[in-house]
């Protein structure tokens, strides 16, 4: 089954505590992001990756990390997670040529809360 | 500021009304995603469009995407509870920019 998977798919953590989120896919696709859904705001884009090794930001990058060593893998990374980071995450993944994007698969995403 | 703008921010009808969801930017897209988002998991893609004046039709949802290819709209014909959920407008350049969504009520 075709699929993206998060985890975890909830987290409560305290300011300042490294943290990690998952994210791998089974699709092969180049294209990989994350996102951030808060209410009235929408998905906002933090970071993308088009390929391995290849990544860049979004958005809202500040205060978030991400690697992309493996084609199926795109972990994000919360060095010292702050409050103001307190959201619902998505990954995604998918097909992308130039100026234009295939469908984009979402993750069931992860509820961070940052106290 | 939102790159892509949706109206209205929430939509409460009946069951059988019907129902139109915009999206509106100043920028022009090479082409416009719908997507669905049910509480509690991610969005799921509608439908893509491309050509400026395309209509696609998804059984009771018709999209349309602008002739100048900046703005769209989402028209549901005869709602159903089925079809409640948050409804994301994504226009696609160099990347895929979302709105901040409308958030559709069909009361049985």
């Amino acid at each position: 089954e075709a699929q993206v998977t998060q985890n975890p798919r909830y987290l409560i953590t305290v300011t300042g505590k490294k943290l990690t989120v998952t994210c791998s896919q089974n699709m092969n696709h180049e294209y990989m992001s994350w996102y951030r859904q808060d209410p009235g705001l929408g998905l906002r884009q933090i970071y993308y990756s088009m390929n391995v090794e290849v990544t860049d930001k979004g958005d809202v990058p500040e205060g978030y990390k991400v690697s992309r060593k493996e084609k199926r893998n795109f972990p994000l990374i919360l060095e010292s997670p702050s409050p103001n980071q307190t959201s619902l995450y998505f990954c995604a993944s998918g097909s992308y040529r130039v100026g234009e994007f295939d469908t984009q698969y979402f993750g069931p995403g992860t509820r961070l809360t940052v106290l | 500021t939102q790159l892509l703008e949706q109206s209205p921010q929430f939509l409460s009808i009946q069951e059988g009304e019907n129902l139109t969801v915009y999206c509106n930017s100043s920028s022009v897209f090479s082409s416009l995603q719908w997507y669905r988002q049910e509480p509690g998991e991610g969005p799921v893609l509608l439908v893509t469009v491309v050509t400026g004046g395309e209509v696609k039709k998804l059984k009771r949802l018709t999209f349309q995407f602008g002739d100048a290819r900046k703005d769209s709209s989402l028209h549901i014909t005869a709602a159903q509870p089925g079809d409640t959920g948050l409804y994301l407008c994504a226009g696609s350049d160099y990347k895929l920019s979302f709105g901040a969504g409308t958030t559709v009520t069909v009361r049985a």
